[in-house]
């Protein structure tokens, strides 16, 4: 049981370059999460999934585009990096039970923009 | 627009000492708090929960206060130890809006020998 798990736990990138991380999560979660965290500035959302099929825009979706392939996955895509992309990326997967809404958090992508 | 504002920003503490933390909420519709623990290098993970029916919850060293009429909550760690240095965030949840996170900006302990 691994939990979630996050490829490619480092990039560099080059101002107009794309890429795509991935997230994956063996826990049978129905939502998934991205976050980035820049110092000062907590854990801010990007995009949810609460369920396979669906999508919708967080906090900072600009620049930003993610793909809820199945249950288990959830990219996130940057088509046009910028330095303000600079930070560190999360991926969280949660599923309510009961009282709980505990959100479960891979380890990162540490991605820097240059 | 920062809906859950935390305070400190950093925080050292002496071994056995009590480290306290402070969070503070504007939308009243939030019905769900959790704080998250982060090791450098690590993603965040739940540490304890508040539901703002009851005034208080321990586990083990951590305690959470909620106020709900000042729309305050905190985290209060007992006999701190060197092994509690992290970041740690409070977050909070509208739970009849989706489980969509809003966390505070972090506080990042260190507790000194």
């Amino acid at each position: 049981n691994a939990g979630v798990t996050q490829t490619p736990k480092f990039q560099v990138l080059k101002t107009g370059q794309s890429m795509t991380l991935q997230c994956a999560q063996d826990m049978n979660h129905n939502s998934m999460y991205w976050y980035r965290q820049d110092p000062g500035m907590g854990l801010r959302l990007i995009y949810y999934s609460a369920s396979e099929g669906t999508t919708d825009k967080g906090e900072v979706p600009n620049g930003y585009n993610v793909s809820r392939l199945n249950k288990r996955e959830f990219s996130l895509r940057l088509e046009s990096a910028a330095p303000s992309q600079t930070s560190v990326y999360f991926c969280a997967s949660s599923e309510r039970e009961g009282f709980s809404y505990e959100q479960y958090f891979g380890p990162g992508t540490r991605l820097t923009v240059t | 627009q920062q809906q859950v504002k935390q305070s400190p920003q950093s925080l050292i503490v002496q071994k056995g000492g009590i480290s306290i933390i402070n969070c503070a909420y504007e939308n009243t519709a939030f019905d769900y708090f959790p704080w998250y623990q982060q090791f450098p290098g690590k993603g965040p993970a739940l540490l304890i929960a508040i539901r703002p029916d009851v005034s208080e919850k321990k586990e083990g060293r951590f305690t959470i206060s909620f106020n709900k009429s000042a729309k305050q909550f905190s985290l209060h760690i007992m006999d701190s130890q060197p092994g509690d240095s992290a970041t740690y965030f409070c977050a909070a949840i509208d739970t009849g809006g989706g489980n969509k996170l809003t966390f505070g900006t972090g506080t990042q302990l260190k507790v000194e020998l």
